[in-house]
């Protein structure tokens, strides 16, 4: 069955990087997404990689894929106080489908 | 981007009244889009798939008599919560997917409808 699992809360001081794990248990899941919760608002989608990819690196974020440990991480550099939010990964089996969504990571960004 | 739009943002309402959540693809076309719930400090729940010019597949709980679901349109699809209660006071969000606009199965959310049943 599909499964997502993240870590609930971290705290991260100003500058700092910012690291949210994420295990997922469908090895089929062909794409992995990391998207990002303000309070009260939507989802905004901070980037996404494909299954048959290692690293994929944006900026200020890269995201890290380890399929043999079904291990998936997002690491935010120089982590600033509008990081604040709550991160969700989500994977999916293959384009329309739904998203499986983990819990949320509360990221808490101290100045 | 790829930009998905909501409306209303937020709606109030009486008891044993319907409310009508529309959710628009504002520069794609979507054939398929998503309907999710979320409750506070939880995470999404997906309710139904809506495909344009077919009926919408629920999920298992999710009363399609109560949600009723409708994708008349590449760039449209509504959620009518019938008869509402306190207990669908929650957060409705929808997707979309942007496979034409970007060429990889990308999904945009909207910024989802507050609902509260009074």
């Amino acid at each position: 069955g599909e499964d997502v699992e993240q870590s609930l809360f971290l705290s991260v001081r100003e500058g700092d990087s910012s690291v949210i794990n994420c295990t997922y248990t469908d090895s089929s899941s062909t794409y992995l997404y990391w998207y990002k919760q303000e309070p009260g608002a939507g989802l905004q989608l901070l980037t996404y990689i494909f299954s048959n990819m290692d690293m994929k690196q944006d900026q200020r974020l890269t995201v890290l894929l380890n399929k043999k440990d079904k291990h998936l991480s997002l690491r935010i550099a120089d982590t600033q106080t509008g990081d604040s939010a709550i991160y969700f990964c989500a994977e999916r089996f293959s384009g329309n489908t739904p998203l499986v969504f983990g819990k949320g990571t509360r990221l808490s960004v101290i100045a | 981007g790829a930009v998905v739009s909501q409306h209303p943002s937020w709606v109030i309402c009486k008891s044993g009244t319907s409310v009508k959540i529309e959710c628009r693809s504002l520069d794609f076309q979507a054939t398929t889009m998503f309907w999710y719930r979320q409750f506070p400090k939880q995470s999404l729940m997906l309710m139904a798939t809506s495909n344009e010019g077919s009926k919408a597949t629920y999920e298992q709980g999710v009363e399609k008599d109560k949600f009723l679901i409708n994708h008349a349109s590449l760039t449209l699809s509504t959620l009518t919560v019938t008869s509402a209660h306190p207990e669908d006071s929650s957060f409705y969000i929808c997707s979309a997917d942007s496979l034409q606009l970007e060429g990889t199965d990308t999904q945009y959310f909207g910024p989802g409808t507050r609902l509260t049943v009074l």
